[in-house]
């Protein structure tokens, strides 16, 4: 089973912090997405990953940076926290060789920015 | 950008009614993946359809696929508690990048 971990299930932060949210998987695919979910607007993709070190900016990038610089591992940083970025995010991971493969999630980040 | 909206936004039904939820793509879907997500949880694949028309079952859920491929439906026949959450459509056309859908939240009242 893929397992894919996220470094905090809540976290709370002051406006204008530094804020790292981690992402980890355990099945080698390599495509890693960031997401945020709110009420009524669904799952927005912030950032993604198709490889170590490369990525590329989803529909909502502004705010925000990511890093990967292992496979397993992708962070999503917001460089100074402001209280409209309170949300869900959600970490996921994608093989993308095949169009049945699907996504993975982790557990979620309910951040609080206050 | 490619835009895929569902709707409802949100359903509450009695416990024993029927639901279905629509998902629309402003653009012609690649296949249309199904998701749920229990309250408190995270989004988990329910199923996939890639032909046009298409229809698959999961016991009391059933998943269409519209012909032109821009529009896909999920319908739950006799709802149970266990079947509360939100419903995401998405399209996994691209082998780097899934779409999701705004979802549907439905509520169960026993």
């Amino acid at each position: 089973d893929v397992k894919v971990t996220q470094s905090s299930r809540y976290l709370v932060k002051r406006t204008g912090e530094k804020v790292f949210l981690e992402c980890v998987q355990d099945m080698d695919h390599e495509n890693m997405f960031w997401y945020r979910q709110d009420p009524g607007l669904g799952l927005r993709l912030i950032y993604f990953s198709y490889d170590v070190k490369m990525k590329e900016k989803g529909d909502i990038p502004e705010g925000y940076s990511v890093s990967r610089e292992k496979k397993e591992r992708f962070s999503l940083i917001l460089e100074s926290a402001s209280t409209n970025q309170t949300s869900m995010y959600l970490c996921a991971t994608y093989r993308g060789l095949s169009y049945t493969d699907t996504q993975y999630f982790g557990p979620g980040t309910r951040l609080t920015v206050l | 950008g490619q835009q895929v909206m569902q709707i409802p936004q949100y359903q509450h039904v009695q416990e024993g009614e029927d639901f279905t939820t629509y998902c629309n793509s402003s653009t012609t879907l690649s296949n249309i993946q199904w998701y749920k997500q229990r309250p408190g949880g995270h989004p988990v694949f329910l199923i996939q359809l890639v032909k046009s028309g298409e229809v698959k079952k999961q016991k009391r859920l059933t998943f269409q696929f519209g012909e032109a491929k821009k529009n896909s439906s999920l319908h739950i026949t006799a709802t149970q508690t266990t079947d509360v959450g939100t419903y995401f459509c998405a399209d996994s056309g691209g082998y780097q990048k899934v779409t999701f859908g705004t979802g549907t939240k439905l509520q169960v009242i026993p």
